[in-house]
């Protein structure tokens, strides 16, 4: 059973606009939300996370928002750049347990 | 200062054979996790090690086995290879053993098994 989704396997933005990457999760005792973004040939890269007990954290052009009751987080890429073209990982933890990813979601930022 | 190193970078095995890939976690971080990513999917998690001990296993067989050492790196073991466990194998390594911010990773092993 996959406990952290994100339904849309591929998104194409054009530099300079926003994208917005969705995450939705099943396990209400997740208390941590966290996004990754991978290259090719690259191992995941911490991008930015946000605790249960806020709706949002930014840090520069990324911003994470939490909606608790609908159990879905998004990710905020604003301005999109060339170089954001990745995978991007959605993935969650309780406080003492590993960390589950979902499946990932290809973003293409067209110059 | 040197990320997450993991050895080799690719491998190429047999059916039915044996393998042991390697992980040195960042200077200072006494956790190490293990996941496989297959291709069009998010990594799955194998094993956390934390001082030397098992502190979680993931949903695979026994043919799968790991350990920490005491400078805290680590290795992971596949007995009797099959085909589907042709994958990305990722190292993590984090400070504490349940680190909110996020695991540091590894560029993986890429193993092919023939």
């Amino acid at each position: 059973d996959q406990q952290v989704k994100q339904n849309s396997p591929s998104l194409s933005v054009q530099e300079g606009r926003i994208s917005i990457l969705n995450c939705d999760y099943t396990n209400s005792m997740f208390d941590y939300f966290l996004w990754y973004k991978k290259y090719p040939a690259e191992g995941p890269t911490f991008l930015i996370s946000i605790s249960s007990i806020k709706d949002k954290n930014e840090d520069g052009r990324f911003t994470v928002f939490l909606n608790k009751s609908a159990k879905h987080l998004s990710l905020h890429i604003v301005p999109s750049q060339p170089g954001d073209s990745a995978v991007y990982f959605c993935a969650a933890k309780t406080s003492y347990d590993k960390v589950i990813f979902g499946p990932g979601t290809s973003l293409s930022v067209i110059p | 200062d040197a990320g997450v190193t993991q050895s080799p970078t690719h491998l190429i095995k047999t059916r039915g054979q044996q393998v042991t890939l390697r992980c040195s976690p960042i200077s200072g971080h006494k956790s190490v996790s293990w996941y496989q990513q297959v291709l069009g999917q998010g990594p799955q998690f194998i094993f956390q090690y934390y001082e030397k001990e098992e502190r979680g296993r993931g949903n695979f067989p026994d043919r799968f086995s790991a350990r920490q050492f005491p400078n805290y790196s680590s290795e992971l073991n596949v007995n009797a290879l099959l085909l589907g466990d042709s994958a990305l194998y990722l190292c993590a390594s984090s400070l504490g053993e349940t680190d909110s911010y996020g695991y540091t990773f590894g560029s993986g092993t890429r193993l092919t098994v023939v």
